[in-house]
């Protein structure tokens, strides 16, 4: 099965922009491959943020943002928060499974 | 309120079988894919094993194809997941999430001798 790659952590200032990304073994992603984030904290459940590349819930803070961007997908924070601070996992669809990401600890320092 | 609920998880040993159990409330159960996604202690997410609304699709992560079962009955909104053959690998964190939207707080499934 595909593997899923992603930044194993990446740190940003208080209310800086950073980008993490989502690469596929496979090539290329693309819109078909449904890209999905994902936030957790420690001790808790994830929770969704962005779902088929760009698509956010009601509860997603309007600092996150979803793209496709050189052939990943991307998850942008702009404007950092404290409460960012967190593991963020991608996950895409391949033909009726999914494979998630190994995560990205983002610190905000 | 939506809710999805775990429950059966526990200690089991390496080559044993274990059931767990999702139950589902606040939303029409049958309208919508149900997945199963776990997490070993200290790592990352692993998507297992996704069902059809009406259970007639079932897909499974390789490294379960042949001793995990998913299925579900929508007459008593719940979700399950029989785990055959256990090894120490399988202990994680397991989630029954709604569409990838809507998650459980998780069963710890431990497989130990």
């Amino acid at each position: 099965q595909a593997v899923v790659t992603q930044e194993p952590s990446l740190t940003v200032s208080p209310r800086g922009t950073v980008t993490l990304t989502c690469g596929s073994s496979t090539g290329a992603v693309t819109s078909g491959h449904r890209p999905y984030w994902f936030q957790q904290k420690p001790g808790l459940a994830p929770r969704a943020l962005i779902y088929d590349t760009s698509n956010k819930h009601s509860w997603t803070p309007a600092r996150f943002s979803g793209s496709l961007l050189g052939g990943k997908a991307a998850l942008t924070l702009s404007g950092a928060q404290p409460e960012d601070e967190a593991d963020y996992y991608c996950l895409l669809f391949y033909s009726g499974i999914w494979v998630f990401g190994g995560g990205t600890k983002l610190t905000v320092l | 309120e939506v809710q999805l609920v775990e429950s059966g998880g526990g200690l089991v040993q390496p080559g044993g079988s274990l059931k767990i159990s999702c139950a589902a409330s606040g939303f029409i159960f049958s309208d919508y894919w149900m997945t199963w996604v776990r997490q070993a202690p200290g790592k990352g997410l692993e998507w297992v094993a996704n069902i059809k609304r009406d259970g007639s699709e079932k897909n499974y992560v390789d490294s379960v194809k042949g001793r995990f079962t998913i299925s579900r009955d929508n007459a008593k909104n719940s979700l399950y997941l029989q785990m055959n053959s256990l090894r120490a690998e399988d202990t994680a964190i397991y989630y029954c999430t709604r569409g990838l939207v809507v998650w459980g707080q998780g069963t710890l499934v431990t497989v130990s001798s």
